[in-house]
Parts: C-alpha cells; sequence; structure tokens
C-alpha cells in the first residue's frame, strides 16, 4: 500500500534552536517528493520538492534530504524562528499505469505539528 | 494577482442541507483539486479537473459534486450534507502534472449537525 509516515507527530523546540522532521514512504514507483509548510488557517505553501537524483536541497535555512534507497526524507530546519510554528507535511508523487499510460497521484502525510517558543 | 481564493471561510449546515463551495483561481492554471482535511489526517483528494469541461473522482468523491466551465472556477457541490462531512475543505492549481506544485486556497471550514 502506498503510505507516507511522518514523524515525530508533534515537536516543541526553543526559538534559535535546529530540529529535523521526518518522513518515510512505501510508494513506488517514486516520482518525487515536496515538503509543505501549513500554518494554522491557511493552506499549504511549497517549501521545495526533491527528485529521485537529489539528495540535499536548500531554501533559506530549510534543507531537505532524500535517501531514495532507503526511502526516507528529512527537513531540517536551522536557528528556528516564531514564525516556523506549523505544521510541515511530506507529499509523495508517484506513477501508476492505466490503459491510457501513465498517470500520477499523490500521497499526502499527517504531518508535523512544529511550535516553536520564545 | 489573488492565486486561489476560497469562500465561505465558515459554514455551518444542518444535516440534509446543501451548498456549494466556491473556488478561483486566476494564474490560468490548467489543473484543480479538492481536498478535505480532518483533524490528525493527511489531505484527501476529492475531485480533480484537467481543464475546462473535464473533472474526475478522487479517493473520497462520495457525497460531493464539481463542475468546471471555465478556466478560473470550480464549484465543489454538497449534496444531503451528513455530519461525516464535517472538516476543512482545501481548492488548489497547478499549472501541470509534471512538477506537481499545487497552490493553495485558504480553507473552507464547514460544521455538519
Amino acid at each position: 500500500k502506498n503510505q507516507v509516515e511522518q514523524s515525530p507527530q508533534s515537536l516543541i523546540i526553543l526559538e534559535g534552536k535546529n530540529c529535523t522532521l521526518q518522513c518515510n514512504y512505501t510508494v513506488s514507483p517514486f516520482s518525487n517528493l515536496r515538503w509543505y509548510k501549513q500554518d494554522t488557517g491557511r493552506g499549504p505553501v511549497s517549501l521545495t520538492i526533491m527528485t529521485f537524483s537529489e539528495n540535499t536541497k536548500s531554501n533559506g535555512r530549510y534543507t531537505a534530504t532524500l535517501d531514495a534507497d532507503t526511502k526516507q526524507s528529512s527537513l531540517h530546519i536551522t536557528a528556528s524562528q516564531l514564525s516556523d510554528s506549523a505544521s510541515y507535511i511530506c507529499v509523495v508523487r508517484y506513477s501508476i499505469k492505466n490503459s491510457g499510460g501513465s498517470n500520477y497521484k499523490l500521497t499526502f502525510g499527517k504531518g508535523t505539528l512544529l511550535t516553536v517558543n520564545p | 494577482n489573488a492565486g486561489v481564493t476560497q469562500t465561505p471561510k465558515f459554514r455551518i449546515l444542518k444535516i440534509g442541507q446543501s451548498m456549494t463551495l466556491q473556488c478561483a483561481q486566476d494564474m490560468n492554471h490548467n489543473y484543480m483539486y479538492w481536498y478535505r482535511q480532518d483533524p490528525g489526517m493527511g489531505l484527501k483528494l476529492i475531485y480533480y479537473s484537467v481543464g475546462a469541461g473535464i473533472t474526475d473522482k478522487g479517493e473520497v468523491p462520495n457525497g460531493y459534486n464539481v463542475s468546471r466551465s471555465t478556466t478560473e472556477d470550480f464549484p465543489l457541490r454538497l449534496e444531503l450534507a451528513a455530519p461525516s462531512q464535517t472538516s476543512v475543505y482545501f481548492c488548489a492549481s497547478s499549472y501541470d502534472a509534471s512538477t506537481y506544485e499545487q497552490y493553495f486556497g485558504p480553507g473552507t471550514r464547514l460544521t455538519v449537525t
């Protein structure tokens, strides 16, 4: 079954500290993996996308890694700020074959709720 | 450029009532999607559209209907609302399916009592 598991479910850290969020997936065949940030009461916003050939990608204080062999990704947040408080969602895209050729589907993780305290 | 807009922001429905959740985007995106997000759960795809006049079911389409008469608008219709449809509904759009970055609206929080 194509699944995306995120850990921890929730995390509380102090402002200025670093943290790492995990995403493990079983989807196959893998196409890409995207991390979204969802502020409370808002829709998700894309942070970064990882393709099969990419190991690491940074977006400011956010660094995502991907190990396609072990089917794991992580999102590292450096020098956290209060504005980093949000839910972080891992989304994996995979291909499926049908009579018309290939199609793609997404599987969303449940997210990690990060709280950054002053 | 407003991106993806949704109305209303909040709504309370009685069991059996019907309503339409509105979604519009001004980015000229071909692909549009409706998701529901239940507490502690990942987003689930209800319906999607790859262009005007073309719609298809997602994972959880039962109890919902959609139409796509224009590129900009993608309304979601709830017929005979049930408590199980209490959720937060997100509309999203994307330019294509290859990079699959989706732009999400702010959501509609629906309660059915």
